[in-house]
């Protein structure tokens, strides 16, 4: 069963980091791209980043460029997003997910999604 | 303000059938990118309902089904069961943005 498990989520003041990680079994994760998508309290669902299986490209939505880093760790099974010069509006639920094996990427499986909170 | 645009809203009586649009531009699906649809049931997260188009991932019940021409797409659900009460969206993938997109959103309401 493929399982997709985030961690890190919580309160943090304006400018400040987080790391958000996400463990990952079930599935072979070495074989798969992978993402962060987000989800502002009782708005849309809104992609943030993905990242190639080897992880040798890596790609963000323009809001967070320069702030977020997406990286991953094949050994460990394990998805991870760095967060810095956080603002209000990364206020978000952040779901890991699977990129699907599709022409068009999509999701094919969620994590439960961890909670992002900025404020001061 | 999202890249493809859904109604905010639709709603159907238990057994009828309801549509929610999806509308992008020339450098979505008007491109030729497929467009995928997620479930997301109240307090939970989102589940992937149609893939490329019209396809079904295994589980989801043949009354969702997916379309697409030019610029828009659409997800038809027939038989409406109260448990079918969610929010719907669609995404795909825009060449001038270099990422996915995802719509609004459509909260379905059984009523």
């Amino acid at each position: 069963e493929v399982q997709l498990v985030e961690s890190g989520g919580g309160l943090v003041q304006p400018g400040g980091s987080l790391r958000l990680s996400c463990a990952a079994s079930g599935f072979t994760f070495s074989s798969y791209w992978m993402s962060w998508v987000r989800q502002a309290p009782g708005k849309g669902l809104e992609w943030v980043a993905n990242i190639k299986q080897d992880g040798s490209e890596k790609y963000y939505v323009d809001s967070v460029k320069g702030r977020f880093t997406i990286s991953r760790d094949n050994a460990k099974n394990s998805l991870y997003l760095q967060m810095n010069s956080l603002r209000a509006e990364d206020t978000a639920v952040y779901y890991c997910a699977r990129d699907g094996q599709t022409v068009t990427p999509s999701v094919d499986y969620w994590g439960q999604g961890t909670l992002v909170t900025v404020s001061s | 303000q999202s890249v493809l645009t859904q109604p905010p809203s639709v709603s159907g009586a238990p057994g009828q059938r309801v549509t929610i649009s999806c509308t992008g531009s020339s450098s979505n699906i008007g491109a030729g990118y497929d467009v995928h649809w997620y479930q997301q049931l109240p307090g939970t997260a989102p589940k992937l309902l149609i893939y490329g188009n019209n396809n079904r991932p295994s589980g989801v019940p043949d009354r969702f089904s997916g379309s697409k021409s030019g610029t828009s797409a659409s997800l038809a659900i027939t038989g409406l069961q109260a448990e079918d009460e969610a929010d719907y969206y669609c995404q795909s993938y825009d060449s001038s943005l270099s990422g996915w997109v995802f719509g609004g959103g459509t909260k379905l309401t059984v009523l």
